[in-house]
């Protein structure tokens, strides 16, 4: 089972700000990696899929960059709503895994 | 609008049976797959299983086959996660998700249920 490391486990940034957040997987997932958001008291929602392209009705702040076992998701100028938590997917190798969550705070 | 809406929360007793509901609807429903989800209390996702209704092909998670049974009737467009004996350890906020194939990435979500497992 491939496992997800993300990094970091909390990040605090002011609106306005650009956040990077980490996604390494433990063996190579090609660009089969996908990230969600989760929002307080809410379901996931697909950011993210095959690593660098934005699924339907995404704004274009969100980016995904990477292969191999090296992911990066940018949210290029944070917005108060963007207060959430945010997982990466490997679809690589069965099963699919999520790494524990980068949960990001608005100051 | 392409939706999957969940029934309601509950709260079981240990060792009572379960069967939760997930319903299709704005697309086809046998053609997607259907993936279940767990996300026990502020903890992360895990993948269970996914079902594809047109045919009821089914794969497990190897951490819970055997410890649920996940189903679907495309005639009423609704897939469903049952248990036979459920645990404290059960408690947990479970999600279905739309997915292309059995291993893609899940791009409608359902609104959850959460399963409360308490003596």
């Amino acid at each position: 089972e491939i496992v997800l490391t993300q990094s970091p486990a909390t990040l605090s940034l002011s609106p306005g700000e650009r956040a990077t957040l980490s996604c390494r997987a433990s063996q190579s997932v090609s660009s089969f990696l996908a990230w969600y958001q989760q929002k307080p008291g809410q379901a996931p929602r697909l950011l993210i899929y095959d690593a660098s392209n934005r699924a339907t009705g995404i704004p274009a702040r969100f980016s995904g960059s990477g292969s191999g076992t090296d992911f990066t998701l940018t949210i290029s100028s944070l917005e108060p709503e963007d207060l959430a938590v945010y997982y990466c997917q490997q679809r690589n190798n069965w099963p699919t895994t999520f790494g524990p969550g980068t949960k990001v705070d608005i100051k | 609008e392409v939706q999957l809406v969940q029934s309601g929360a509950e709260v079981k007793k240990p060792g009572e049976s379960l069967k939760i509901s997930c319903k299709g609807s704005g697309y086809s429903f046998a053609n997607y797959w259907i993936a279940w989800v767990r996300q026990m209390p502020e903890k992360g996702l895990e993948w269970m299983g996914v079902i594809y209704p047109s045919d009821s092909d089914t794969r497990y998670s190897p951490s819970f086959q055997g410890q649920v049974t996940i189903s679907a009737d495309k005639s009423i467009s609704t897939a469903y996660l049952q248990w036979t004996s459920l645990k404290a350890s059960d408690t947990a906020m479970y999600y279905c998700a739309r997915t292309t194939s059995a291993y893609d990435a899940f791009d409608i979500w359902g609104q959850g249920t959460m399963v409360t497992v308490s003596s």
